[in-house]
């Protein structure tokens, strides 16, 4: 079946530019996380949502960025007045319960501020 | 908080040869404890996972003993084969934290036949 998508699978924005990134999950998954991964590192939480509650988001590095899940299945993360420091691979993956552990990822978005 | 320390890379070895990347956590409760894979190109895929002490995951030839005196989850793998190049990532989630997946650095494997 479907695994989970992102769009766009990259991204140039110029330093200052808002951008949004869409995650499309597994149909019928109740979690989903998004994850920041800089280059050379591992992901990074940023935020999790039980169908469209976002019961944590203390990973989100500051007030610029926001995500929201508003009917329970698709996500978009942005990111407002993007700074060089935002540029990394930006990773979705979603669980079919909110009790289980394993998840599910998508392809990523790499972003790249100029 | 919790961490994940994982062998640095690159990790370079010759077809066939036995293979051990090492990773070691810190937790505070009991976590459950994943290998994850990126090959080339491709999105992360869980590759195994244990989810109490002394449980061996394994899958695809790997293996993988959650080892709670030396909180430890090496990962072994008997023969390797060329296609098992990849950037290996090991993480644990606790449900104290909602289950996100707190993850080492990456260990990148090559194999050379």
């Amino acid at each position: 079946g479907a695994g989970v998508s992102q769009s766009p699978r990259y991204k140039v924005a110029k330093r200052g530019q808002d951008v949004a990134l869409r995650c499309d999950p597994i149909s019928g998954h109740v979690s989903l996380f998004w994850y920041q991964q800089a280059l050379g590192q591992g992901p990074e939480f940023l935020t999790y949502f039980q169908n469209e509650a976002q019961l944590d988001k203390s990973g989100l590095p500051s007030d610029r960025f926001f995500a929201e899940r508003p009917e329970g299945s698709v996500s978009t993360l942005k990111i407002q007045r993007t700074q060089q420091e935002d540029s990394a691979v930006y990773l979705c993956a979603s669980s079919l319960r909110d009790r289980t552990y394993e998840q599910y990822f998508g392809p990523g978005t790499r972003l790249t501020v100029t | 908080g919790d961490s994940v320390t994982q062998m640095e890379g690159p990790v370079t070895l010759s077809e066939e040869a036995f293979l051990t990347i090492n990773c070691t956590y810190t937790a505070t409760g009991y976590p459950s404890l994943f290998w994850y894979v990126q090959y080339p190109g491709e999105g992360l895929q869980l590759l195994l996972k244990a989810t109490k002490a002394d449980d061996k995951g394994s899958n695809k030839g790997f293996e993988a003993t959650y080892r709670k005196e030396t909180t430890s989850f090496h990962l072994e793998k008997g023969s390797v084969q060329v296609s098992d190049s990849a950037v290996y990532f090991c993480a644990l989630s606790e449900a104290d934290s909602n289950y996100q997946l707190i993850w080492g650095a990456g260990t990148k494997l090559i194999i050379k036949p």
